[in-house]
């Protein structure tokens, strides 16, 4: 049982790139997240999804799309990368809400690095 | 607005001792949950103890407990026993209707053999 895969685990971009993080749970979970982890913080909502074909913004959406065309996929889409977005980026999913009955787990994040 | 403050950002810890990693939070929900997450080296996040805003019992998971005050709005973790596992990053988190954790800053635990 993999969980939640994420792909690339690091990646380095130019100012002004794209990229895709893409994220994958085999666990039938309704609930996908996207977070963002700077420096010495804790994580920041980017985006969530609460099934297929249903997203909304989180804390800190400017800067980022994201798509939830199945139940297993949620990727992340990065337009003309900032050295702002340098961070972690982790995925997470959940079978209900936040909620006691449904923690969310985590994949293994992504080092992003924007120069 | 939700607000999870940590206000140790380090703490260290013998092995076999115990230690406490205290938590604030501010919230305008009336039902809500609390978490402490554990971030070791690997960057993966691990929930470590959960609780349920309404229980007043709290929490236990093995060598992991809370002491969580409801009115004083803190939910501090016991880590009984250390062991050298546990250094780790450990997140105090609450979530909200809108289905969104709140994550407070950190602190990060070294155990010291």
């Amino acid at each position: 049982n993999a969980g939640v895969t994420q792909t690339p685990k690091f990646r380095i971009l130019k100012i002004g790139q794209s990229m895709t993080l893409q994220c994958t749970q085999d666990m039938n979970h309704n609930y996908m997240y996207w977070y963002r982890q700077d420096p010495g913080m804790g994580l920041k909502l980017i985006y969530y999804s609460v099934g297929a074909g249903i997203t909304d913004k989180g804390e800190v959406p400017n800067g980022y799309n994201v798509s939830r065309s199945t139940t297993e996929d949620f990727p992340l889409r990065l337009e003309l990368a900032a050295p702002s977005q340098t961070s972690v980026y982790f995925c997470a999913s959940s079978y209900m809400g936040a909620s006691y009955n449904s923690p969310l787990h985590f994949g293994n994040g992504t080092r992003l690095t924007v120069t | 607005a939700q607000t999870v403050t940590q206000s140790q950002p380090e703490m260290s810890v013998q092995e076999a001792e115990t230690v406490t990693l205290s938590c604030t939070y501010d919230t305008s929900e009336s039902d809500y949950y609390l978490f402490w997450y554990k971030q070791p080296p690997s960057r993966q996040m691990i929930l470590v103890i959960r609780q349920e805003a309404y229980k007043q019992q709290n929490a236990t998971e093995n060598r992991f407990s809370v002491n969580f005050q409801k009115a004083a709005k803190s939910f501090s973790l016991k880590i009984s026993d250390s062991q050298l596992g546990d250094a780790a990053m450990y997140f105090c988190v609450t979530n909200n209707a809108g289905n969104m954790l709140t994550f407070g800053g950190g602190t990060r635990l070294m155990v010291k053999p």
